[in-house]
């Protein structure tokens, strides 16, 4: 079956510090990544995509990701979280007709 | 750029109402979609258009139908609401292209039924 799995529900760093957020697919293909950011009350927010070549890929708001195929990981990294970057993450892939499959999020706290 | 619309932030409705959510792009995009977000869940998908007057449906249609008779709009119906539809519900879309369009998403609707 098709699905995405974010591991951690809720992370806590503290500004400054580094960040990974991890994100596990199941696909019978290698599919289309995606990473969405949604702050509070907000929309969700592209961060960055990986559809092929490069499997690292950079992003917006200093975020990257790595595409490891024999993993089937998405991991999302940032090297020093700010305050601002407290929200919810989606990892996602496309499943065809553009639809997107989401994992559950993780719910990000940033400590000052 | 690319807004997407949703008409109401905030709705509280009886059970046995019938509601409606709207959404409206303006960016002649051909793909709409309508998710469902609820914690531990992430979003889970309703329905989809991908074209004028056509739908398919998601992974959780039950309870809900669409209707998107204008390219630009698009529009979530409960039939009869009941409360396990007490939700945030985003409305998103994108051009035709191939699978590697990011979709463009809503400010959500919560929506509470009592």
């Amino acid at each position: 079956a098709q699905s995405v799995t974010q591991p951690d529900i809720h992370i806590t760093v503290s500004e400054g510090a580094s960040l990974e957020l991890r994100c596990n697919y199941s696909y019978g293909a290698t599919p289309y990544l995606f990473w969405y950011v949604q702050s509070p009350g907000q929309g969700l927010q592209l961060l960055l995509k990986y559809f092929s070549g490069d499997t690292l890929v950079q992003g917006i708001k200093g975020f990257e990701a790595e595409f490891k195929r024999s993993q089937s990981s998405f991991n999302l990294r940032k090297p020093s979280v700010h305050w601002s970057d407290a929200a919810e993450y989606f990892c996602a892939f496309s499943g065809g007709y553009n639809k997107l499959i989401f994992g559950a999020g993780t719910r990000l706290a940033v400590h000052p | 750029d690319v807004k997407v619309t949703q008409s109401s932030r905030y709705l509280v409705k009886r059970t046995g109402e019938k509601v409606f959510l709207e959404c409206v792009q303006d960016m002649d995009h051909e793909n709409m979609f309508w998710y469902r977000q609820d914690p531990g869940l992430g979003l889970r998908l309703i329905y989809f258009s991908y074209d004028v007057k056509m739908k398919e449906k998601g992974d959780i249609p039950e309870g809900y139908s669409v209707s998107r008779e204008k390219k630009e709009r698009f529009s979530l119906i409960l039939e009869s609401a009941s409360t396990n539809q007490t939700s945030m519900y985003l409305c998103a879309s994108s051009p035709r292209e191939t699978d590697n369009s990011p979709l463009h998403f809503g400010n959500g609707t919560r929506l509470t039924v009592t």
